[in-house]
C-alpha cells in the first residue's frame, strides 16, 4: 500500500515553461486536493477533487490547472511558469466520510519544484 | 475569510519538558480538528484529532484540548523527545467536509 505518490520529487524549470505534476493514491479516496507550502504560510489549497471528474478551486488557483480524468489520480499542471511558483508542492487525499468523524487527509512528500 | 491563527511559530524546550502549541479559529462552522507533523523532507502526518463534542483527547504523550466557546485548541506534549522535532499544523474544518484551513505551523525543536 503506497499511500499517496507525487512525481516528480525534484524540478526545476525556467520561466515560461510548462510542467505537470503527477499524483496517485491508491487508497480509493474520493477527495484529492493540491497544496502549496510557503515558509511561513502553511498549506495553502490550490485545486481540489470531490470526484473523478470534478476539480474547484482552492484559496490561490491561480496559474495552475488540475485535471481528475480516474479516480486515482489528480494532476496539476503550470501552464507557463513564474518565479513566484516556486514552492513545495504537496498532493492529498482523503475518504468522503459523513460519519461522526472528520476525514483523516494523507499527504504525499511532496515535490520541490524551483522557477527560475 | 475563514482563518486559522498558530502560535508560536517556533518553541525550543529542553528534552523531558513539555510543549505546547495553540491555535485560534474563526469559523463557527468548524467542528474537526486535527494536528499533523511534518518531518523534514516528508509531508504532514496526523498524529492526533479532536471533534467539536469532545473537550480533550489523549494519546500517549500527545494531548489536544478545545474550547469551542473561545474557538481555542491546543497541542499538548509532554516528556519531550528529539525526535519530536517537526513542524507541527493545526487544522480546522467540518465533519464530512473537504475543506480544511491550516495553521501557519510550528517548528518545535527538542534540545538533548
Amino acid at each position: 500500500n503506497a499511500g499517496v505518490t507525487q512525481t516528480p520529487k525534484f524540478r526545476v524549470l525556467k520561466t515560461g515553461q510548462s510542467m505537470t505534476l503527477l499524483c496517485a493514491q491508491d487508497m480509493n479516496h474520493e477527495y484529492m486536493y493540491w497544496y502549496r507550502q510557503d515558509p511561513g504560510m502553511g498549506l495553502r489549497l490550490i485545486h481540489y477533487s470531490v470526484g473523478e471528474g470534478t476539480t474547484a478551486k482552492g484559496e490561490v488557483p491561480d496559474g495552475y490547472n488540475v485535471s481528475r480524468l480516474k479516480k486515482q489520480n489528480f494532476l496539476l499542471g503550470l501552464e507557463s511558469a513564474a518565479p513566484s511558483q516556486t514552492s513545495v508542492y504537496f498532493c492529498a487525499s482523503s475518504y468522503n466520510y459523513r460519519g461522526g468523524s472528520g476525514n483523516t487527509i494523507y499527504f504525499g512528500e511532496g515535490s520541490w519544484l524551483t522557477v527560475v | 475569510g475563514e482563518n486559522v491563527e498558530q502560535h508560536p511559530s517556533t518553541l525550543s524546550v529542553q528534552e523531558g519538558d513539555s510543549a505546547v502549541i495553540k491555535c485560534t479559529y474563526s469559523d463557527s462552522a468548524s467542528n474537526y480538528f486535527p494536528w499533523y507533523k511534518q518531518e523534514l523532507g516528508k509531508g504532514p502526518q496526523l498524529i492526533i484529532d479532536i471533534r467539536s463534542n469532545v473537550g480533550e483527547k489523549k494519546d500517549q504523550r500527545i494531548a489536544v484540548t478545545l474550547n469551542k466557546t473561545a474557538k481555542h485548541f491546543s497541542l499538548h506534549i509532554t516528556e519531550t523527545q528529539p525526535e519530536d522535532s517537526a513542524v507541527y499544523f493545526c487544522a480546522a474544518g467540518g465533519i464530512g467536509t473537504y475543506k480544511y484551513i491550516f495553521g501557519t505551523g510550528t517548528r518545535l525543536k527538542v534540545l538533548a
